[in-house]
């Protein structure tokens, strides 16, 4: 069965403490991983697609990378405005056609 | 500039009665979906389709239905309310053929099923 986890479920960080995100996927043949960010009350927001395994994004103080089982978001020098959810997907054919699997998220917290 | 927007942005309801949630998009994306999100699940898909006439049944779809009578409009309806699916929910769409494509979400709306 198709399946993704993230991690950690929560983040804690000072401004300008770097720190990654994990987005681990059990899929047969990835046609690609996709990351969000979504704000408190909002719908989420597309960020990044990452194809094959070696490939990087990058925006702004993000950067998102792939490997053959996973995925890192790494933020560099934070900023409160960064604090959100992110997650990950990835596309998946199961009974219920092509679609995507999101993980559960990571809450990320950026103190000033 | 295109846009995905939900209505009503917030929702009570009683036990019992058909609500209908309106997902409009004017990307002209082939793909909509409906997804539910709740503490604990994530995101899980209800409902989707991959143009006008088409709709599929997604992980949670007992309850629900969807009808796709033009590009822009997927309109959710619950047949008969269930506290189960006080939820907050995501309209979302995506270009292409079939469901690989990064999707672009609505701002949500939340319902509550007394």
């Amino acid at each position: 069965e198709d399946q993704v986890t993230q991690s950690p479920e929560a983040l804690r960080l000072q401004e300008g403490e770097s720190s990654s995100l994990n987005c681990s996927y059990t899929v047969s043949g990835l046609r690609g991983l996709f990351w969000y960010r979504q704000d408190p009350g909002k719908g989420p927001e597309f960020l990044f697609t990452l194809y094959s395994a070696g490939e990087e994004k990058e925006k702004e103080r993000l950067k998102a990378t792939l490997t053959k089982k996973e995925s890192f978001l790494h933020i560099t020098a934070p900023k409160p405005e960064d604090s959100a959810t992110y997650l990950c997907a990835v596309p998946h054919r199961d009974n219920y056609g092509q679609n995507f699997v999101f993980g559960p998220g990571t809450r990320l917290s950026v103190l000033p | 500039d295109a846009e995905i927007t939900q209505s009503p942005r917030h929702k009570i309801t009683e036990t019992g009665r058909q609500v209908t949630l309106a997902c409009h998009q004017t990307w002209n994306h082939n793909n909509m979906f409906w997804y539910r999100q709740d503490l604990g699940h994530g995101l899980r898909l209800i409902h989707y389709s991959y143009g006008v006439q088409d709709t599929n049944k997604g992980e949670v779809s007992d309850g629900y239905s969807v009808s796709r009578s033009n590009t822009e409009d997927l309109p959710l309806t619950l047949e008969s309310a269930a506290s189960s699916q006080t939820s907050v929910y995501f309209c979302a769409s995506s270009a292409g053929t079939g469901g690989y494509n990064e999707q672009f979400f609505g701002p949500g709306t939340r319902l509550t099923v007394l």
